[in-house]
C-alpha cells in the first residue's frame, strides 16, 4: 500500500461546472502525477508536480490546472468540465528512489462522469 | 501515442506463452511494463535502464532495445490471474509516458 487515497472516487456533474480531484499521500514524496485513463488511449499525463508550487503540463493538460500547497496533496481542476472531460483519473507518486526507477504508484481512480 | 503496443488484444490457453510488443520513435532513459487489473491503478512487473538489458521476475522476462526505443514482455506458462492490461511506459525527463495498452484474457 502506497498511502495514496484519491477523492472522490465517483463523481456525476454536468457540462459546465467546475470540478476539483484530490489525490493525497501519506509517503512525503516529491513527484505526483495526474493522469487520465481512456479506452484505446492508455494513460495519458495531465500535469505533474516535483515540488511544493512547482508543477508542469503534461501531454493533455488544455481544460485542466493544478495545484500543490502542501507535499501531500495535489489536486486536479476541471475549471468548466466538458462531456469529454469523461474518464477515469489516476493520481500516482514517485518512489523514494524514483526517477532513478520509472517506478510510479497510483491510487484507486476517480471515475468522473459529465453530462 | 507516443508508445506504440502490440497487439491490441491476446486471448491466449492456460498455459501458453504470450509477448507484448512496444516500440517508438522517441528514446527512453528507463522503460517499464506495468500491469492493471480491474477497478485498480496500473502496477510495476518489470523495470529496464540499460540498453540491451535482459531481465526476468519469476515467469516474465522483458528485453530492452539496443536503440532504447523499444521492447517486448514474456510470460511463459501462462495462468489464469495473468489476466489484465499490460502496459509498457517510458521514462524521460520525470516524465512517464504509457502505451495504449494490450488486453490479456486467459482460456481455462
Amino acid at each position: 500500500d502506497a498511502g495514496i487515497t484519491q477523492s472522490p472516487r465517483h463523481k456525476v456533474t454536468e457540462t459546465g461546472t467546475p470540478v476539483t480531484l484530490r489525490c493525497h499521500q501519506t509517503e512525503n514524496h516529491r513527484y505526483m502525477y495526474w493522469y487520465r485513463q481512456d479506452p484505446g488511449h492508455g494513460l495519458r499525463l495531465i500535469h505533474y508536480s516535483y515540488g511544493v508550487k512547482d508543477t508542469d503540463k503534461g501531454e493533455v493538460s488544455d481544460g485542466y490546472s493544478v495545484s500543490r500547497s502542501k507535499t501531500e496533496d495535489f489536486l486536479l481542476t476541471l475549471e468548466s468540465a466538458t462531456s469529454s472531460q469523461t474518464s477515469v483519473y489516476f493520481c500516482a507518486i514517485g518512489g523514494t528512489v524514483f526517477p532513478n526507477t520509472g517506478e510510479l504508484f497510483f491510487g484507486e481512480g476517480s471515475r468522473l462522469t459529465v453530462l | 501515442q507516443l508508445l506504440e503496443q502490440s497487439p491490441q488484444f491476446l486471448s491466449i490457453q492456460e498455459g501458453e506463452n504470450l509477448t507484448v510488443y512496444c516500440n517508438s520513435s522517441s528514446v527512453f532513459s528507463s522503460l517499464q511494463w506495468y500491469r492493471q487489473e480491474p477497478g485498480e491503478g496500473p502496477v510495476l512487473l518489470i523495470a529496464l535502464y540499460k540498453a540491451g538489458e535482459l531481465t526476468s521476475n519469476g515467469r516474465l522476462t522483458a528485453q530492452f532495445g539496443i536503440t532504447r526505443k523499444d521492447s517486448f514482455l514474456n510470460i511463459s506458462a501462462s495462468i489464469p490471474s495473468d489476466v489484465g492490461i499490460y502496459f509498457c511506459a517510458g521514462l524521460n525527463d520525470y516524465k512517464l509516458s504509457f502505451g495504449a495498452g494490450t488486453t490479456v484474457t486467459v482460456r481455462a
